[in-house]
């Protein structure tokens, strides 16, 4: 059974640009989370996507979104970026909400 | 969701039991607790859940005493490859789904040989 995709895996932006990340989650699970990873401020919750609506919604701007295809599929899109946005970006899927499987992320360099 | 405290870090010999201690004083009667590891670099992967007394699996045991303020990791005969930093959650994930998982500062854990 293949795990949880993201891709890409590494990613150089520079600052005001937008970036688009994405996460396939494991076959059959509904329920996608992403997480912001830094030093600093450990990992923070982002948003969570269940058949297509966002649930629930971390403390981030709204330079932050994201979206959910019928597929599972789910995107994640930072706008204007700006240099703290340097982070691991995971993404994690869940069938029955006991355990969540994270995929190895992407880390999102701004310059 | 239930605030956690765990140790910031802790040294072990390989071979050695360790021992990772959670504090979650404020944890409701429906709320979980799920520990996870983390390699660098790595997304987090699921290790053990309960909710009262002993869980066991093939990789960890957690302990829950009665009162459920504080619960026990157990990692048996520890070896190089469990150095990572282990995240100890509390919360109601079962009723409410998955959603806004918590995860703490953690502890770092550092197995020599």
């Amino acid at each position: 059974k293949a795990g949880v995709t993201q891709t890409p895996r590494y990613l150089i932006k520079t600052r005001g640009q937008q970036v688009t990340l994405s996460c396939s989650p494991i076959s059959g699970h509904r329920s996608v989370s992403w997480y912001q990873q830094t030093p600093g401020q450990g990992l923070q919750f982002l948003f969570e996507y269940f058949s297509e609506t966002q649930r629930n919604k971390g403390n981030f701007p709204g330079r932050f979104s994201g979206r959910q295809f019928s597929n599972s599929r789910s995107e994640m899109n930072v706008s204007t970026l700006e240099l703290g946005d340097s982070a691991l970006y995971l993404c994690a899927s869940s069938a029955t909400g006991i355990e969540a499987f994270f995929g190895q992320g992407t880390r999102l360099t701004v310059v | 969701l239930a605030k956690t405290t765990q140790p910031i870090s802790m040294d072990s010999y390989e071979g050695q039991e360790v021992n990772i201690t959670c504090s979650h004083n404020n944890i409701a009667t429906n709320d979980y607790i799920t520990w996870y590891q983390q390699f660098p670099s790595q997304g987090p992967r699921f290790i053990i859940q309960g909710y009262k007394t002993k869980v066991t699996n093939e990789v960890a045991s957690l302990f829950i005493p009665a009162d459920r303020k504080s619960s026990t990791l157990s990692l048996p005969r520890v070896s190089l490859s469990d150095t990572a930093v282990y995240y100890c959650l509390v919360g109601d994930m079962l009723r409410t789904g998955f959603q806004k998982l918590v995860f703490g500062t953690g502890t770092r854990l550092l197995v020599s040989p």
